[in-house]
């Protein structure tokens, strides 16, 4: 069966670290991958998007990876701010006709 | 100026209830999105619509029906309201990919919707 999983449903880091968040999906190809921060009673804002044949982006203080062999992405935040703390969202999109998948997220607290 | 606007932002109401509920754009795009988000917080596609035609239909019970009188905006309508119904609401838009047929999605404040 078809699944996104992000690796834990929370994540607590201490302020000036580097949290790192994992997305694994099985039975899906995507052709891109988008990851979003929701903030609570807030809609998902688009932060990045990682195309197949890219095996790493970045944006400010955020990085992500994209590994099809191992069907993984690796989101990280260098020096983490309690700012960043919220939940971040993985989504496959497999071109085509066919919907963004959305993972569960991961809520990550950064403590000062 | 908000960019995708969604009403109410919450809804409360009896079950066997019929109810709405409304969304714009004014980013100029032309695809416009449903998404439903359950208290698992797992968030899945309902509808999407590109310039008014309906794209996509995820197995959606016949009781929501989408209606886009234009492509600014996607109004949901729900018939019958089920407690399962239940759920935070949530409208989104993309401009035209690039390459990604989804391309980024801007999503609204979401309609929190509760059934008793």
């Amino acid at each position: 069966s078809q699944k996104i999983e992000q690796n834990s449903e929370a994540l607590n880091i201490q302020e000036g670290k580097t949290a790192t968040l994992t997305c694994n999906y099985t039975n899906y190809s995507p052709a891109y991958l988008q990851w979003y921060r929701q903030d609570p009673g807030r809609g998902p804002v688009f932060l990045l998007l990682i195309r197949e044949n890219e095996k790493e982006k970045r944006k400010e203080r955020l990085k992500v990876t994209f590994d099809t062999t191992l069907k993984q992405s690796l989101f990280h935040i260098t020096a983490s701010q309690p700012a960043d703390s919220a939940t971040y969202l993985c989504a496959l999109d497999q071109a085509g006709n066919t919907p963004l998948v959305f993972g569960k997220g991961t809520r990550l607290s950064v403590i000062a | 100026d908000t960019a995708v606007s969604q009403t109410p932002k919450y809804l409360v109401t009896q079950m066997g209830n019929d109810k709405s509920i409304k969304c714009e754009q004014n980013l100029g795009h032309d695809t416009m999105y449903w998404y439903k988000q359950d208290s698992k917080k797992f968030l899945k596609i309902m509808f999407s619509y590109n310039n008014k035609e309906l794209i996509i239909n995820e197995t959606v019970p016949n009781r929501f029906s989408p209606k886009s009188p234009d492509k600014a905006h996607l109004n949901l309508h729900i018939n019958s309201l089920e407690l399962g119904d239940s759920a935070v609401y949530f409208c989104a838009s993309s401009p035209p990919g690039q390459g990604a047929t989804n391309e980024k999605l801007f999503f609204g404040s979401g309609t929190q919707l509760s059934v008793l």
